[in-house]
């Protein structure tokens, strides 16, 4: 199975401050026909379902602010804030769909400080 | 608009059965493949299982292989998910969950249901 890794776990951030969150695959998730990477981000904001922030890496999802951006080769991922609101707090997860089992990562709670 | 639904949860014994069922409206269901992911109490998430848009392939995680089995009724736009020999490591809530895009066979999440809640207890 993939595993993915995701650091850091806990990330408190001040406002108006910007925010890193990484992951690592332990394998390549390029696709062998494209080369587009199969892995995505997901915010769950608390008491919340999981909502889909970032595709294939470097996309971003419908309504996602611009200040969210993804990027990341065939094993390293990161996705990044520019300036986070109070409005981002919640658990981050990657998931990786290269192979089944698709597996996410452990998820990183951001918090506001 | 694109709607998932999920119900059939509750509290069951160790050992015993339940089927979840995950019900969707807006979009033409038997178009689209469909996934369970659940989530353990103040845990991380866990992909669970995907059929395709046809029902024609299924794929499992680890945990639950030989135990849940995913189907789909496309006449009635039903997902379900059959959990046999439930363990209390089965206690979670569980998400339905459309891949992005029509006839894909990989494609990103979206949208979620807004989850059943399973509790496997004596």
């Amino acid at each position: 199975d993939i595993v993915m890794t995701q650091t850091p776990l806990s990330l408190p951030v001040t406002p108006g401050e910007p925010a890193s969150i990484s992951c690592r695959s332990s394998q390549s998730l390029l696709d062998s026909h494209d080369g587009s990477p199969h892995l995505d981000w997901y915010l769950q904001k608390t008491g919340q379902s999981p909502q889909l922030l970032i595709y294939r890496s470097s996309y971003r999802a419908s309504g996602v602010p611009d200040r969210f951006s993804g990027s990341g080769s065939a094993t390293d991922f990161t996705l990044k804030i520019s300036r986070v609101e109070a409005e981002d707090v919640g658990v981050y997860y990657c998931l990786q769909r290269m192979a089944f089992p698709y597996t996410f990562g452990q998820g990183t709670k951001l918090e506001i400080k | 608009q694109v709607q998932l639904v999920e119900s059939g949860g509750g509290v069951v014994q160790p050992g015993r059965s339940l089927r979840l069922s995950c019900a969707a409206s807006g979009f033409i269901f038997s178009s689209y493949g469909m996934h369970w992911v659940r989530q353990a109490p103040g845990r991380g998430l866990e992909w669970v299982a995907f059929i395709w848009y046809d029902g024609t392939n299924k794929y499992y995680g680890d945990s639950v292989k030989g135990r849940f089995t995913i189907s789909r009724d496309n006449s009635k736009d039903i997902l379900y998910l059959h959990m046999n020999n439930l363990k209390a490591a089965d206690t979670g809530v569980y998400y339905c969950a459309r891949v992005s895009r029509q006839w894909l066979l990989t494609g990103w999440f979206d949208p979620w249901g807004q989850g059943t809640r399973v509790t496997v207890s004596s």
